[in-house]
């Protein structure tokens, strides 16, 4: 079963705009994490926010939580080519010793 | 520092051979976790361990085994590969209720 659900499934934007990807959970959540996976490669990981947390911000990239809507949103201002990958949200869900539920990730594609 | 490595990066079986994944870190991580990765689709938890010498069943967990004798090193074993079993295989690590580090994983086909 897979916790979280990314919106859209494909994004293409041209470098310099603003990329917004959503993932939406069903059951309550320690935290909520952001990884990009690089094709062919593993997952990094991007940011991490706890559910006492509302927005944090890390360099170019700015995570939303609402949990009373249980979802989260990913910006990615001024994207790069560099930028195009695929984005995995992932819950760390309460009660789930630790386990992380990742959905089936945004693929993003930034044109020069 | 290496971070989270894993061995082979590439291995071809066929249906009924065994084989175990080996997954090193260097980080001092509490937490490791195996998972599967299907085309297009998100990661899925096959096994996961809290400890040295502890082990937990994830989401995907028949047809595998794992181990984690030592704190840096987590084992999967396939006993009897089945086709349904290819896949990219994702080792991580991780302190509890921190971000998970990655390795870069090995592609398994099964014919």
């Amino acid at each position: 079963s897979q916790q979280g659900e990314e919106d859209p499934q494909a994004l293409s934007i041209q470098e310099g705009e603003n990329a917004t990807m959503n993932c939406s959970y069903k059951t309550s959540i320690n935290n909520l994490q952001w990884y990009r996976q690089n094709s062919g490669r593993g997952l990094v990981h991007l940011i991490l926010i706890r559910s006492n947390e509302r927005e944090k911000h890390s360099g170019r990239l700015r995570v939303t939580l609402d949990t009373s809507k249980k979802s989260s949103s990913l910006l990615i201002t001024a994207s790069r080519a560099a930028d195009t990958a695929s984005y995995f949200c992932a819950t760390d869900a309460a009660g789930s010793a630790r386990q992380l539920t990742f959905g089936s990730g945004t693929q993003l594609t930034v044109l020069p | 520092n290496a971070g989270v490595t894993q061995t082979p990066k590439f291995r071809v079986l066929k249906t009924g051979q065994s084989m175990t994944l080996l997954c090193a870190q260097d980080m001092n991580h509490e937490y490791m976790y195996w998972y599967r990765q299907d085309p297009g689709m998100g990661l899925r938890l096959i096994h996961y361990s809290v400890g040295e010498g502890t082990t937990a069943k994830g989401e995907v967990p028949d047809g595998y085994n794992v181990s984690r004798l030592k704190k840096q090193n987590f084992l999967l074993g396939l006993e009897s590969a089945a086709p349904s079993q290819t896949s990219v295989y994702f080792c991580a690590s991780s302190r509890p209720s921190y971000e998970q580090y990655f390795g870069p994983g090995t592609r398994l086909t099964v014919t």
